[in-house]
């Protein structure tokens, strides 16, 4: 059964420092792994899609890497900002075109102007 | 193009009533998803639908909650009778796999 892991569970940083948010997976059979935004009383909002055969993908000051074979991907934030605050998700794809979808508790940031 | 849409926003219920959530995905995508989250707590999958059909309910607690999706469109997820530990945010999400899946902005349940 594959377990999808956050850390850390909350960062505050004051603005404009870069920042790294870490997600951990058991079980490296992936298709796909997604990062989401989530802001207080709101869905989840797609940032970024890596497929399986993907190092990393980027958007504007966010990019996302992942290491298949160590279960691990990164989401690095550059020169953070207030409008940034909001829980992170990483949701992991299984094997059956990332349709099987497992989630992480998220990791809450803020980021202090 | 409209995103995925879900009312009610917000129900607040007796326990052991009924409640109904709706939700219609984006079209043309044929993956929908009903996913239930905790305060705190990253989303859990309660049923995935391939076009009209669920392939995936494993986690669904079957003697309270029901499911439909008519046409392989709109869907609608039925919990009754309603628990005190039903109270969450009921998310609905739609793909084309394997491409990005988007979300609503979910149905908060409050069971008193």
């Amino acid at each position: 059964k594959q377990e999808v892991t956050q850390i850390p569970a909350a960062l505050s940083v004051p603005e404009g420092e870069n920042l790294v948010l870490n997600c951990s997976f058991t079980d490296s059979a992936i298709y796909n792994l997604q990062w989401f935004r989530q802001d207080p009383g709101k869905g989840l909002t797609s940032l970024l899609l890596i497929q399986s055969s993907q190092r990393e993908q980027t958007s504007g000051r966010l990019n996302a890497s992942l290491d298949k074979s160590s279960g691990r991907s990164t989401l690095y934030i550059a020169a953070s900002q207030p409008g940034d605050s909001a829980t992170y998700l990483c949701a992991v794809g299984g094997m059956e075109y990332g349709n099987k979808l497992v989630f992480g508790a998220g990791t809450i940031l803020r980021v202090k102007s | 193009e409209a995103g995925v849409v879900q009312s009610p926003r917000y129900k607040i219920i007796e326990k052991k009533q009924p409640v109904a959530f709706w939700c219609n995905p984006i079209s043309g995508h044929n993956t929908l998803y009903w996913y239930r989250q905790n305060l705190g707590q990253g989303p859990e999958l309660l049923i995935r639908y391939e076009n009209e059909e669920a392939v995936d309910d494993s986690q669904l607690p079957k003697d309270r909650f029901s499911a439909e999706r008519l046409k392989g469109v709109d869907s609608t997820l039925k919990i009754q009778p309603a628990e005190l530990g039903d109270s969450a945010v009921y998310l609905c999400a739609s793909r084309i796999p394997p491409r990005e899946v988007f979300f609503g902005e979910g149905s908060r349940l409050t069971v008193l």
